[in-house]
């Protein structure tokens, strides 16, 4: 069965530190790979996704960047964190948006910058 | 951007009635989805209904989709207090690539026993 994995679950970071988040998939292959964050009580909003290996595509310019080093891993990173960036950063895949599974979440990582 | 836009943003109920949330959406789809999150965790995918489908059940789970109005809602039966979680309608939009789904804000029903 596909699983997918994300950590870590909770991390407190100060302003200007890095980051680095990972999101791993088990199960599948060559699944379509989606960086969300939530902020606190609203909806998700879509930072990057990613069709295969080195293929990235960003939804809103900001700080934060993202790679694919292998086909079921993808990674969230920052060089200096911002106030601004906290909040809980999911991750999901879809294999085949003519299934009718829908997207698998990673169960979270909830990021505040001190 | 947010496409889907849910309705109410809060419900409170008694267990064992039963709930509707709504959802509107602004451009042609493939398919709607609705997904489940409980407080601080990940979304669970609850079920998807096609542009071509018009009611679509699920256990104690009912979503209808109009695409006339844009519109989707989900019915939830027999409620429990398991149940209480933020619900959350997303749109598969008509012509996309692999840019995912939109979500909406969301729905926070509570259960009460």
């Amino acid at each position: 069965s596909q699983t997918i994995h994300q950590w870590p679950a909770t991390l407190v970071q100060p302003v200007g530190s890095p980051l680095s988040l990972e999101c791993t998939v088990e199960g599948t292959s060559n699944p379509n790979l989606y960086w969300y964050r939530q902020a606190a009580g609203r909806g998700l909003q879509l930072l990057f996704y990613s069709v295969g290996i080195g293929q990235i595509s960003s939804e809103v310019p900001q700080n934060l960047s993202a790679s694919r080093p292998q086909d079921r891993q993808f990674i969230l990173s920052s060089k200096k964190l911002l106030l601004s960036d906290s909040g809980f950063y999911l991750c999901a895949w879809y294999r085949d948006r003519a299934l009718a599974g829908g997207y698998t979440f990673g169960s979270g990582t909830r990021l505040t910058v001190v | 951007s947010q496409q889907g836009e849910e309705d109410p943003q809060a419900l409170s109920i008694q267990e064992g009635e039963n709930a509707t949330m709504n959802c509107s959406y602004k451009t042609s789809i493939n398919n709607l989805q609705w997904y489940r999150q409980n407080s601080g965790r990940g979304l669970v995918h609850l079920i998807l209904i096609r542009s071509n489908e018009r009611e679509k059940h699920s256990g104690r789970l009912r979503v209808t989709l109009d695409t006339s109005k844009k519109s989707s809602s989900l019915l939830i039966t027999a409620s429990r207090a398991a149940d209480t979680a933020s619900y959350f309608c997303a749109t598969d939009a008509q012509g996309g690539g692999a840019d995912g789904l939109t979500f909406g804000k969301g729905t926070h029903l509570i259960i009460q026993p």
